[in-house]
């Protein structure tokens, strides 16, 4: 079993729906949570990092249930340019810090 | 953006030959990472380095190695390339690692395919 598991799509949404992606973690030891974002055949680049009140920035809402292991991204209004594919990003405290990224989750946001 | 590049940005080689990646950063940052990224998988580390001359293996070291003889260079190097080898590679920093919200900055990354 991977220890950071994303459906990876593709989701395909018109311009202006909410659309929702979940992360799995199997880790108990794992501390924090990114999701970040990596364009068509360029760097990942990271969108927020997730709190365990959960936390917004802008039409991005994060969530973390760390009773459940799963972190969860939800973007509201979307747009054309959120097309993307967003990866889960998991640091396990492992003595010093193990970072775990997901394979991803495709988004195409369509006219 | 970060001040982090990455040459050679593409790269065709035979199998069997030596292959030498640079990473670039004009940030300062204690720590430098490789990692390769393919189809179906996440990000995957294969080296890092938390000071000159100082690093460790990530969960994909075989077949790599890795000198970091100034704080702003990092090389990796495929020692005799395979074709399991071809992928793309990204070079990343970060200021800490031993902070669990140090973010990770990304160079633009290097595709590598071994024929």
């Amino acid at each position: 079993r991977k220890e950071v598991e994303q459906d990876p799509g593709p989701f395909n949404v018109p311009e202006g729906a909410t659309v929702a992606f979940n992360c799995t973690y199997s880790n108990s030891a794992s501390q924090s949570f990114f999701w970040y974002r990596q364009d068509c055949r360029k760097e990942p680049k990271l969108l927020m990092s997730v709190y365990s009140s959960g936390n917004e920035d802008g039409r991005f809402t994060a969530q973390l249930n760390r009773a459940s292991q799963y972190i969860s991204l939800l973007i509201r209004d979307s747009k054309l340019s959120d097309s993307a594919t967003y990866l889960c990003v998991v640091k396990i405290n492992t003595g010093g810090f193990k970072t775990i990224f997901g394979a991803g989750t495709r988004l195409f946001v369509k006219a | 953006d970060a001040g982090i590049t990455q040459s050679p940005r593409h790269k065709v080689t035979e199998t069997g030959t030596p292959v030498t990646l640079r990473c670039h950063q004009t940030e300062n940052h204690r720590y430098m990472y490789w990692y390769r990224q393919d189809p179906g998988h996440g990000l995957r580390l294969i080296h890092y380095s938390y000071g000159v001359k100082d690093t460790d293996k990530g969960e994909v070291s075989d077949g790599y190695s890795v000198s970091r003889s100034k704080t702003e260079d990092f090389l990796l190097t495929l020692e005799s390339a395979t074709s399991s080898q071809t992928s793309v590679y990204f070079c990343a920093i970060s200021e800490g690692g031993g902070s669990s919200y140090n973010e990770q900055f990304f160079g633009p990354g290097t595709r590598l395919t071994v024929l």
